[in-house]
């Protein structure tokens, strides 16, 4: 079965620094992995997905992500980080092969240190 | 706009009084689902529906039921709430397409559901 594992559910960053959100994945069938994002009092949005191809995706915002076979890894990361980027973002991976169906992660909850 | 519509947004009710909460899309998809999201657990899919008369459980369905009547509307009811339902809830849809398209779920803004 598929699994999404979020490190750490809370991630404090300062204005400017770089974020990293870390996701690792198991997928019995090639992965099609997604990150989402939920600001407060919102629904979620995509923010960027890999289904096949280049490895550095780049999403809305500033977000990427590098999809890594090896590692089994989908790490999101900006360079900057601005006082709007605080809210809560969600890790997801296809449940199967032609699958319309995601396993989420747990979630982390990003905040931005002025 | 394309978009997904809830309602309720916000929903205080008591144990045992049944409730739904409707759930629309405009936008032709014909996968639906709904999600609970709670503190620390994530979003665990309840139901979801392929197509029209095509609906099917997700990881925790106990306790709720769901239709699809009609290609827009997914509503989701609670015939006999008990507090352990207490939490948020989204509706999402998606459209066909290959390339992993299909993954790409529009999300409602959600409802939160309190059972007292």
């Amino acid at each position: 079965a598929q699994s999404v594992t979020q490190l750490g559910s809370h991630v404090s960053v300062s204005e400017g620094a770089l974020v990293l959100l870390r996701c690792n994945y198991s997928s019995s069938v090639p992965p099609y992995l997604f990150w989402y994002v939920q600001y407060p009092n919102q629904g979620l949005q995509l923010l960027l997905k890999y289904t096949t191809g280049a490895t550095l995706v780049k999403g809305i915002n500033g977000f990427e992500a590098e999809f890594k076979k090896s590692e089994t890894s989908f790490h999101l990361t900006k360079p900057s980080a601005h006082m709007s980027d605080a809210a809560e973002y969600f890790c997801a991976v296809r449940k199967g092969a032609g699958s319309y169906q995601l396993t989420f992660g747990k979630g982390t909850k990003l905040s931005v240190i002025p | 706009e394309a978009q997904v519509t809830q309602n309720p947004r916000y929903l205080i009710t008591v144990t045992g009084k049944k409730l739904t909460v409707t759930c629309s899309q405009n936008m032709n998809h014909e996968y639906m689902s709904w999600y609970r999201q709670d503190p620390g657990l994530g979003l665990r899919q309840i139901y979801y529906s392929m197509n029209v008369e095509v609906t099917d459980k997700g990881d925790v369905p106990e306790g709720y039921k769901v239709s699809r009547k009609e290609k827009r509307n997914f509503p989701l009811i609670l015939e006999s709430p008990s507090p352990n339902q207490t939490s948020l809830y989204f509706c999402a849809s998606s459209p066909p397409g290959a390339g992993g398209s299909y993954n790409e779920q529009f999300f409602g803004p959600g409802t939160r559901l309190t059972v007292l």
